[in-house]
């Protein structure tokens, strides 16, 4: 069945460091892939999409290609702040449209 | 602002009572979810709606209750019969079916079982 697998957490890093956050997928077809982010005591908001093989999906300074060859959507940001500090999940669209969830990354960013 | 509202925020239950847990939309999204969501796992899908009058169990639907008499509105029952509550309940729309990927989420309610 799909399946979504993220790297453990927590991920912590000093403010201005590179980060990665590495999310794998397991599906037929081609779903699309997203990442959402969940701030202390909040609920989950969309960060970025990407809906075909190649595509880049962007937003406040975070991207991840859709790459399918390696079937990955890793997360990247090149300088990370103290306000990035949040859960990351990443998700993909299974053929019914719903979503199929990673556990979630916590990412802890130091001053 | 259009947006998803729960309440209440934070929420306390004893043993053996049923809590409805309120969620409510005016974005005029046709599709609402309900998931439960356990510290350090994933969110895990308890039930979705489609349109109104009209409901489907997801991944762990048992000891839960939902109705959707209004576009806006999905409340979601935990009955006694569901064995550990206690968790963070986060309700969820998208505009429709197809648009299922992309869903907006409320800020979520906390239920602690005493």
């Amino acid at each position: 069945g799909n399946s979504v697998t993220q790297m453990e957490g927590p991920v912590t890093l000093s403010e201005e460091a590179f980060l990665t956050i590495n999310c794998t997928y397991t599906a037929t077809g081609y779903p699309s892939l997203f990442w959402y982010v969940q701030y202390p005591g909040e609920g989950l908001q969309l960060l970025l999409k990407a809906t075909k093989a190649d595509d880049k999906g962007s937003n406040k300074g975070f991207e991840a290609t859709y790459r399918k060859e390696t079937t990955s959507f890793h997360l990247e940001k090149g300088s990370v702040q103290v306000s990035d500090s949040a859960v990351y999940f990443c998700a993909l669209s299974d053929a019914n449209y719903q979503l199929i969830w990673g556990a979630g990354t916590k990412l802890i960013i130091k001053p | 602002d259009g947006g998803i509202t729960q309440s209440p925020k934070y929420l306390f239950r004893k043993e053996g009572q049923n809590v409805t847990l309120s969620c409510e939309q005016n974005l005029n999204h046709d599709a609402m979810y309900w998931y439960r969501q356990d510290p350090g796992q994933g969110l895990r899908l308890i039930y979705y709606s489609q349109i109104v009058n009209d409901f489907q169990k997801g991944d762990i639907a048992e000891g839960y209750s939902v109705s959707r008499e209004k576009k806006e509105s999905f409340p979601l029952t935990v009955t006694s019969a569901q064995k550990n509550p206690t968790a963070f309940y986060l309700c969820a729309s998208s505009m429709d079916r197809t648009s299922g990927n992309e869903q907006f989420f409320g800020p979520g309610t906390r239920l602690t079982v005493l």
